[in-house]
């Protein structure tokens, strides 16, 4: 079964980090575009950043430049966010997705995560 | 790029048809996908390149657009369709998301 579960989320105080991962199962995990996306709670999508399946291309929102690195270990399946000087405004639910891109004729996030969740407070 | 759907909201009856628009601020060309989202769940891929239907989601849901306005109609609403319905512009980053639609039973 195709599959992402992400982990790593909890309660955080403002200015503290948290790293997410998210680990992939049944598909070739190297082969695919990656991607986290946020929802504030009540609120829309927000797309966070991006990797290519190499790891050599990255891109983020600019409300998080500089303080998210995004990462990934092909050897290990898995896809990593690190937040840095975390605020109020990034608790939200962090799902990690997959992108299926031009190799695969399918520029869509078509394989999501459950999703985890992170709360900035103190 | 923004896109903007309308409306963010509705009212709908079962075997009703609907259609939900996006409007970017630039021509994105068919990079337009379509998601459905529940309560509580991660969305869900309906449609991408604007009007290709992903597998294993229902006939009725059909998309159609390219440039700058984009639509998403379901032909005959069932009962598991009411949920909330984003547009995402795969053209350029940053990946940008409409506001959402959220379909209600009336």
């Amino acid at each position: 079964e195709v599959q992402l579960v992400e982990s790593g989320g909890g309660l955080v105080q403002p200015g503290g980090s948290l790293r997410l991962s998210c680990a992939a199962s049944g598909f070739t995990f190297s082969s695919y575009e990656m991607n986290w996306v946020r929802q504030a709670p009540g609120k829309g999508l927000e797309w966070v950043s991006y990797i290519s399946s190499s790891g050599s291309t990255i891109y983020y929102a600019d409300s998080v430049k500089g303080r998210f690195t995004i990462s990934r270990d092909n050897a290990k399946n898995s896809l990593y966010l690190q937040m840095n000087s975390l605020r109020a405004e990034d608790t939200a639910v962090y799902y990690c997705a997959r992108e299926g891109g031009s190799i695969f004729a399918l520029d869509a996030f078509d394989i999501w995560g459950q999703g985890t969740m992170v709360t900035v407070s103190s | 790029i923004q896109l903007t759907q309308s409306p963010s909201s509705l009212s709908a009856s079962v075997g009703d048809r609907v259609t939900i628009t996006c409007r970017a601020s630039q021509g994105i060309s068919s990079y337009l996908a379509w998601y459905q989202q529940k309560p509580g769940k991660a969305p869900k891929l309906l449609i991408y390149a604007a009007s290709t239907l992903q597998s294993g989601v229902p006939s009725r849901f059909s998309g159609s657009g390219s440039g700058t306005d984009f639509t998403l109609t379901i032909s005959s609403l069932q009962p598991e369709d009411f949920a909330t319905y984003y547009c995402q512009q795969l053209n350029s980053y940053p990946r940008t998301f409409g506001q959402g639609t959220k379909v209600e039973i009336k």
